[in-house]
């Protein structure tokens, strides 16, 4: 089945940097990649996804790139801000396993004032 | 309009007791989803429903685990006999039909096991 790795586990910037989290998968069939953001004692929340016919989408100050052939993607924040501070998953579906997503195990971003 | 509800928010059990998990999904969703999220890990999927067709089990961890849906709406995920390593945050999410279909998940049940 598909497996997803993330990586970095935790990343603390300052206000006003860049922060990018990327994320591995294994299935090539894989064709939706989204991303979720979770804040303490809340369900993640979708942020911004991307399909498998895409390269990259932005809305904002938040983008996410695909490479299929490398089978990883990555988000991108920008202009981070202090509300920014969030713990971030990575996702994959594969459409041979139904409507089920594949889970990283997230980041914990931290931006500093 | 109304998100997906959890309930209850807590709920602790003394080991070997069964308990029962409520997720209520948006109205009109006919996918129901449920994951478990242990401290510090991401989510792990765990049953998925998907209209009147037979429910994806295959993440349910062993046979102390099930869940249903009644009457495609409401979701109940039971645990027998639980265990402390049952401890963890369960999430239930919802979404309309199709591959790239948005999930929109509740806030959660903490289950603790003592």
């Amino acid at each position: 089945g598909e497996n997803v790795e993330q990586h970095p586990s935790t990343l603390s910037v300052q206000e006003g940097d860049s922060a990018v989290i990327k994320c591995t998968y294994s299935d090539s069939a894989s064709n939706y990649f989204p991303w979720y953001k979770q804040e303490l004692g809340k369900g993640p929340q979708l942020i911004i996804d991307i399909r498998s016919n895409v390269g990259e989408k932005k809305d904002q100050r938040i983008a996410v790139t695909l490479n299929k052939t490398a089978k990883h993607f990555s988000l991108h924040i920008t202009e981070t801000q202090p509300e920014d501070s969030a713990v971030y998953f990575c996702a994959a579906k594969t459409p041979r396993e139904g409507g089920k997503l594949i889970f990283g195990q997230g980041t914990e971003l931290s931006v500093k004032p | 309009g109304a998100g997906v509800s959890q309930s209850p928010s807590n709920k602790v059990t003394e080991k070997g007791k069964d308990v029962e998990l409520r997720c209520d999904p948006i109205s009109g969703h006919t996918a129901l989803y449920w994951y478990r999220q242990s401290l510090g890990q991401g989510l792990e999927f765990l049953i998925y429903f998907q209209g009147n067709s037979a429910p994806d089990k295959s993440g349910l961890p062993s046979d102390r685990f099930s869940a249903e849906r009644t009457g495609g709406s409401v979701s109940t995920l039971t645990i027998q006999r639980t265990q402390q390593e049952d401890s963890a945050v369960y999430l239930c999410a919802s979404s309309t039909p199709g591959p790239g279909a948005e999930q929109y998940f509740g806030p959660g049940t903490r289950l603790t096991v003592t």
